[in-house]
């Protein structure tokens, strides 16, 4: 059973505007999310995480919101840039399953110039 | 960049063939993941280690064997390939402390023909 989950497996978006990708989670335990973004031949790298003991965290153009009652998460990319065109995977881990990640589907991101 | 380096990149193996795949890091952290990724199922969990000869099983285990004798060196052996073990793998790194993020490799896509 998918833990975690993406329901959408692709999304575009116009240059300069804001890209919305979501994410939704089963396990209550869950107490640290994460979002990957990874290119083609490429590794995952890390974005940017949020604890449970908050509901939202800034970087940059990047902000993720958590809202635990919902078990929802989502990023926010503004503005997007066609650098951003990638997938997008969003994780999960509990401090009691040792240090596990587990991870969506991704969503496919493209930016369109 | 995290110091991962996965070995080989690229692998064609025939069915019923033994495969190793190695992945060393040069951060001495403690946890160690070995994951796959597949269309539809986004990235799951082989196996991962905790430290050295310390090892469980992650979701997608069957098939799998790993070994860790030192800390810098994780291997995943494939004991008698099988076609659905086709898919691109990726090891990742942890220092294994609580709201950490992974750090992946480049990752590894075997085909099994």
């Amino acid at each position: 059973d998918q833990q975690v989950k993406q329901n959408s497996p692709s999304l575009s978006v116009q240059e300069g505007r804001i890209s919305i990708l979501n994410c939704d989670y089963t396990n209550s335990m869950f107490d640290y999310f994460l979002w990957y973004k990874k290119y083609p031949a490429e590794g995952p790298t890390f974005l940017i995480s949020i604890s449970s003991i908050k509901d939202k965290n800034e970087d940059g153009r990047f902000t993720v919101f958590l809202n635990k009652s919902a078990k929802h998460l989502s990023l926010h990319i503004v503005p997007s840039q066609p650098g951003d065109s990638a997938v997008y995977f969003c994780a999960a881990s509990d401090d009691n399953t040792g240090n596990q990640f587990y991870f969506g589907t991704g969503t496919s991101l493209t930016v369109i110039p | 960049d995290a110091g991962i380096t996965q070995s080989p990149r690229h692998k064609v193996t025939e069915t019923g063939t033994p495969v190793t795949l190695r992945c060393h890091q040069t951060e001495n952290h403690r946890y160690m993941y070995w994951y796959r990724q597949d269309p539809g199922h986004g990235l799951r969990l082989i196996h991962y280690s905790y430290g050295v000869k310390d090892t469980d099983k992650g979701e997608v285990s069957d098939g799998y064997s790993v070994s860790r004798s030192k800390t810098e060196d994780f291997l995943l052996t494939l004991e008698s390939a099988t076609s659905s073990q086709t898919s691109v793998y990726f090891c990742a790194i942890t220092p294994g402390q609580l709201n950490t993020e992974a750090f992946f490799g480049q990752g590894t896509r075997l085909t099994v023909v």
